[in-house]
């Protein structure tokens, strides 16, 4: 499979569980992202990795926990969100460098729903 | 802190109509420039980009955008829209300063 995929496609969760996003890349990048896309409002970036170590966070709340195993996998952990939290959160992977490699590939994202 | 600014929220035109989206960022050094775009119920995905060179770029589906360095705008361009080209189109910057920043987007809707 080519590209970034994401798993699940679709996920509803009570405010205390607990959940994982996945996201792989199959394009030999080396940076992968975590953005929350909400209604009327800018793509949030949350999460920045580059060469697998974690290079940005953006303020998101503790609730939120990425991993990133290696170059190709990157994961987002969830834990008592709130349901402002509900949102669709994209993936994506970038060739790092500013230079003409850093265009970024987005994942289908996980449409995240909090009861 | 940077910026990109996309200011029309929602345009209505009809097929065959011209387009033009407008696209502003605030940083005064050299930046990495993108059209994305998002059709319903699919993922995110280039339109077109600009990096150096000529300022007016090509991208797919007929799209073009123009790079104006003084007046720090990317405005997308179609000569005549179709009922297809419904979407939600976001302007996006890279500088050396900073990781990428989008735009809120614009929502595009074609009448038929």
């Amino acid at each position: 499979e080519t590209g970034v995929t994401q798993t699940p496609r679709h996920l509803v969760m009570g405010m205390t569980n607990k959940k994982s996003l996945k996201c792989e890349q199959h394009l030999g990048h080396n940076a992968m992202y975590w953005y929350k896309q909400s209604a009327k409002k800018p793509l949030e970036l949350m999460f920045v990795y580059s060469l697998e170590e974690r290079v940005e966070n953006n303020s998101v709340p503790s609730r939120f926990s990425p991993e990133c195993p290696n170059s190709s996998h990157l994961f987002l952990h969830l834990h008592t969100l709130q349901p402002e939290d509900s949102a669709l959160y994209l993936c994506a992977s970038s060739q790092e460098g500013f230079s003409s490699y850093n265009e970024q590939f987005f994942g289908p994202g996980t449409r995240l729903t909090v009861l | 802190a940077q910026s990109v600014s996309q200011h029309n929220h929602h345009v209505i035109l009809s097929e065959a109509a011209s387009l033009e989206l407008g696209c502003n960022y605030s940083y005064g050094g050299t930046v990495n420039l993108f059209w994305y775009v998002q059709y319903p119920g699919q993922h995110l995905q280039l339109l077109l980009k600009y990096f150096s060179g000529d300022p007016l770029v090509k991208g797919i589906k007929g799209f073009e955008a123009e790079f104006i360095k003084s007046k720090f705008s990317f405005n997308l361009r179609k000569p005549s829209v179709q009922w297809s080209d419904t979407a939600e189109y976001f302007c996006a910057v890279i500088s050396s300063a900073s990781k990428i920043i989008f735009g809120s987007g614009t929502r595009l809707s074609i009448r038929p």
